[in-house]
């Protein structure tokens, strides 16, 4: 069965560098989404693409933030300058197309992004 | 502000019983309510959509419930197995934009 496949799986970086975590969605989906992990916490919801340009953003996808679907497989996101509390589980997901009933999100495993 | 609740509790229940999971929200109308599963450092996996205008939804030993009246979705695993101990989320999704708000998750293990 395809699956979403998200690299590295484990990134630690220095606080105020730049990381960029790396998703490859099944291939006939077109619509994107990061979202994020705090430990102990809910999966919290940080943008969603389609069609090359983002959809919706929450409070969360700030300046420091930016995505990218460069070469129309792989999806990244980009931190600019981390901070600590930058430091989550970080899932890509994709889906095929919008409204409900056969079309599910499809979640990778997950980068966990360490900032120390 | 929007918000989901899970049972915050861990649920233990015996091999072979049901596991009921509830799932609450408030000021939100979702039109979609969705369940999945996680386990420990993996992704969400998708196990059960239903829509607004549903009632109850199966597959194989799953049953999802959804009230919207009550603003409640009940799920529940029939003759529960050691391997589905994992946590279950609970998220919704309006009919625009296909974001989903997750609620925190229920832990259930089932002991052998």
């Amino acid at each position: 069965e395809p699956e979403v496949t998200q690299t590295p799986s484990h990134q630690v970086t220095q606080m105020g560098q730049e990381v960029i975590l790396r998703c490859v969605p099944i291939s006939n989906h077109l619509y994107f989404y990061w979202y994020r992990q705090i430990l102990g916490q809910k999966v919290e919801f940080l943008v969603s693409f389609y069609n090359n340009e983002i959809s919706e953003k929450s409070e969360i996808f700030d300046d420091q933030f930016s995505v990218e679907r460069p070469d129309g497989s792989n999806f990244t996101l980009k931190i600019r300058s981390t901070k600590l509390e930058d430091s989550a589980m970080y899932f890509c997901a994709s889906r095929q197309g919008l409204g409900g009933g056969n079309q599910p999100q499809h979640f990778g495993d997950g980068t966990r992004l360490s900032i120390l | 502000s929007q918000k989901i609740e899970q049972n915050s509790e861990a649920l233990n229940i015996q091999e072979g019983k049901t596991a009921t999971l509830t799932c609450n929200y408030t000021n939100y109308s979702p039109a979609y309510l969705q369940w999945y599963r996680q386990d420990p450092g993996r992704g969400p996996v998708f196990l059960l959509l239903i829509r607004e205008n549903e009632k109850e939804k199966r597959k194989e030993r799953l049953k999802v419930t959804f009230d919207t009246t009550l603003k409640q979705s009940l799920f529940h695993i029939t003759a529960s197995q050691p391997a589905d101990s994992a946590t279950y989320l609970c998220a919704l999704e309006n009919n625009q934009g296909g974001k989903l708000i997750f609620g925190q998750g229920t832990e259930l293990s089932v002991k052998p």
